[in-house]
């Protein structure tokens, strides 16, 4: 009940493209979802949160869609980039302690 | 603005040796998270301090690791006895006292290697 389940493992997106990263949780309890990027070596990097009272967040080309009965949540990055190449961690917080999904790693080509 | 540090960002250790992980927080968070990350997976939560105080600690291996956070100097997480599957990235985390969802940002990590 405390798994967050992230797909795809890996993607690879044409320059310009739009990509999308999917999770799904089963604890009802999880009142905050983030996501993290993380470069090879580096620590993860906070890039965009949401709460389950709101259906969808955009940051510039980051967005987050939120189905609160459907307990899944995506990332949309549009444009992508060639620096957008990384590895994504989505995440749902309850009690202060965050439950991160598998990661995906995301190849952007130029 | 220094953001979350952790100290050392390499650390090789014989197995049977002890290994010290610190981190210092960023300015003004008093909320310390211990994650660990083994290749090619996600983080998993280890343990939740605040200043001299644990509050959770349900994801840490209940013999050899320890963690504590004292009213001076840096968080440290302490691995006694290390053992070859404890070669992991060790990630830490701070967030404010005052913030509805606890945002957190982790420092660049120690990554532990036992031979």
């Amino acid at each position: 009940q405390q798994q967050v389940k992230q797909s795809p493992q890996s993607l690879i997106v044409q320059k310009g493209g739009i990509s999308i990263i999917n999770c799904a949780y089963e604890n009802t309890a999880f009142d905050y979802f983030p996501w993290y990027q993380q470069f090879p070596g580096k620590g993860p990097a906070l890039l965009i949160a949401i709460r389950p009272d709101v259906s969808e967040k955009k940051e510039g080309r980051f967005t987050i869609s939120f189905n609160k009965s459907a307990k899944q949540f995506s990332l949309h990055i549009m444009d992508s980039q060639p620096g957008d190449s990384a590895t994504y961690f989505c995440a749902a917080q309850g009690a202060q302690k965050l439950v991160f999904g598998q990661g995906t790693r995301l190849t952007i080509n130029p | 603005n220094a953001g979350v540090m952790q100290n050392p960002r390499h650390l090789v250790r014989r197995r049977g040796q002890e290994a010290r992980l610190r981190c210092s927080p960023m300015k003004g968070h008093s909320h310390v998270y211990w994650y660990r990350q083994l290749p090619e997976e996600g983080l998993k939560f280890m343990v939740y301090l605040q200043k001299e105080n644990i509050i959770d600690e349900s994801g840490m291996p209940k013999e050899r690791f320890s963690a504590e956070f004292p009213k001076e100097g840096p968080s440290i997480l302490r691995i006694q006895q290390v053992v070859r599957g404890d070669s992991a990235a060790y990630f830490c985390a701070s967030s404010p006292v005052l913030s509805i969802t606890y945002e957190q940002y982790f420092g660049p990590g120690t990554r532990l290697t036992v031979t």
